[in-house]
């Protein structure tokens, strides 16, 4: 039973590019958090998705972030026209609806 | 007043020694409560998982919950060398995100 996947595990993008992060949740769970972590930082919420809903994403700037969970394939974190300031380690989690989460090992995003 | 405060260490302690790590948070909303491992550049891994107040034990780690002091703590008792990582606390409401603390970098030194 693979664990939640996520991939890319290391992005570089220049500044102004756009970041698509991607994450499988565990087989069975169809709800999904993404996280953002700064160095020194804790793990701040963004965005909580179930199949084909954004259920809260009070956590996300309004600007730049967009984050979908189509009926079919993962999970996509968007970040358009990315800025240094947006460098940090991107994790999500699934639950199978209960208030356990799981997280994945992460996606680093290093803007030059 | 942030919502979880986490002392984020380090805290270094002999091997074989009983670790306490705690956090305080000011939402009284939150019913659920984990606690997280994290070793350096991996993702989060759940260790204990509580609702509402009382004790839970698994293994070596306990997991206490007082709500009306606003209070969580994470056991750790015959202390290894492999539990050097940092501790994270999470707590949410029905329905919402985890909240974290900072997390707590702890040290056993062999």
């Amino acid at each position: 039973n693979a664990g939640v996947m996520q991939n890319p595990r290391h992005l570089v993008r220049r500044r102004g590019q756009e970041a698509r992060l991607r994450c499988s949740p565990m087989k069975g769970h169809s709800h999904v958090y993404w996280y953002r972590q700064l160095p020194e930082e804790g793990l701040k919420f963004m965005v909580y998705l179930q199949k084909e809903n954004i259920i809260d994403e009070s956590g996300m700037p309004k600007e730049r972030f967009s984050a979908e969970f189509p009926k079919e394939g993962p999970s996509i974190l968007r970040i358009q026209q990315v800025v240094r300031g947006d460098s940090a380690a991107y994790f999500c989690a699934s639950s199978p609806g209960s208030p356990e989460a799981f997280f994945g090992q992460g996606t680093r995003l290093t803007v030059v | 007043q942030k919502e979880v405060e986490q002392d984020p260490g380090p805290l270094s302690v002999p091997e074989g020694a009983i670790v306490s790590l705690n956090c305080t948070y000011s939402n009284s909303a939150f019913q659920y409560f984990m606690w997280y491992r994290q070793y350096s550049r991996k993702g989060p891994e759940l260790l204990m998982y509580t609702y509402s107040s009382g004790n839970k034990e698994d293994g070596r780690f306990t997991a206490q919950v007082d709500k009306s002091s606003k209070y969580i703590s994470l056991f750790i008792r015959d202390s290894q060398p492999s539990d050097s990582a940092t501790y994270l606390c999470a707590m949410k409401d029905v329905g919402d995100g985890l909240t974290f603390g900072k997390g707590t970098h702890l040290i056993i030194q062999p």
